[in-house]
């Protein structure tokens, strides 16, 4: 199946300071990406989708200004975790739609100190 | 909205022996798809079997197969001659014909017993 690259796999970061993290599709084409967001022992929750050209949209609940996404390519999108606090560590997990299914990335764990 | 649940948290099998993970679902819509994550240790999301909604046959991948009841809203997975390697959450999810978005359950923990 199509490859959905992440990096980086895993970060660590001081309060107060922005991250981010890059989605690549490596062998196709993808005009929507998603970003999710997992908690220890917890399912997957949708965060934004991602656009190619346009602005994401974001899901209820979620700080745009937080959770900063850009999709400037159609391999490539990009979630920024401005200001991180301890609360924001989690594992970030993007997707991106090939023609008929998603594919994952492998993640990304952020720990913010 | 959209939901999807899954009523076990964990369950266990024997090595060999068959397992059956369940899934409920809710929706208005009639064009869906519904799939089946599974996420090992790794948390590497691999999708495990796919159902069109607008099918009425159940999918079938090797040892894994669904039973989908589209009118009780009912899909769940069996699996079959288990294996050590299926250990790992497993993740019944819906996504709409409407949009892309994939909605997920809260998870099913499988252990294997050898």
């Amino acid at each position: 199946g199509a490859v959905v690259s992440q990096h980086p796999s895993w970060v660590i970061c001081k309060s107060g300071t922005s991250v981010k993290i890059e989605c690549r599709s490596l062998d196709f084409q993808a005009t929507t990406m998603f970003w999710y967001r997992q908690f220890p022992k917890q399912s997957l929750m949708l965060m934004a989708t991602s656009n190619e050209g346009s602005k994401a949209t974001y899901e209820q609940g979620v700080e745009k200004d937080k959770f900063l996404i850009n999709h400037a390519s159609l391999t490539l999108s990009t979630l920024t975790v401005t200001s991180a606090h301890p609360e924001d560590s989690s594992f970030y997990i993007c997707s991106a739609r090939a023609v008929y299914e998603q594919f994952f990335g492998p993640g990304t764990r952020l720990t913010v100190l | 909205a959209q939901t999807v649940t899954q009523s076990q948290p964990e369950m266990s099998v024997q090595e060999a022996e068959t397992v059956t993970l369940s899934c409920t679902y809710d929706t208005s819509e009639s064009d869906y798809y519904l799939f089946w994550y599974k996420q090992p240790p790794s948390r590497q999301m691999i999708l495990v079997i796919r159902q069109e909604a607008y099918k009425q046959q159940n999918a079938t991948e090797n040892r894994f197969s669904v039973n989908f009841q589209k009118a009780a809203k009912s899909f769940s997975l069996k699996i079959s001659d288990s294996q050590l390697g299926d250990a790992a959450m497993y993740f019944c999810a819906y996504r709409s014909d409407r949009d892309d978005k994939i909605i997920f359950g809260k998870g099913t923990r499988l252990h294997i017993l050898p």
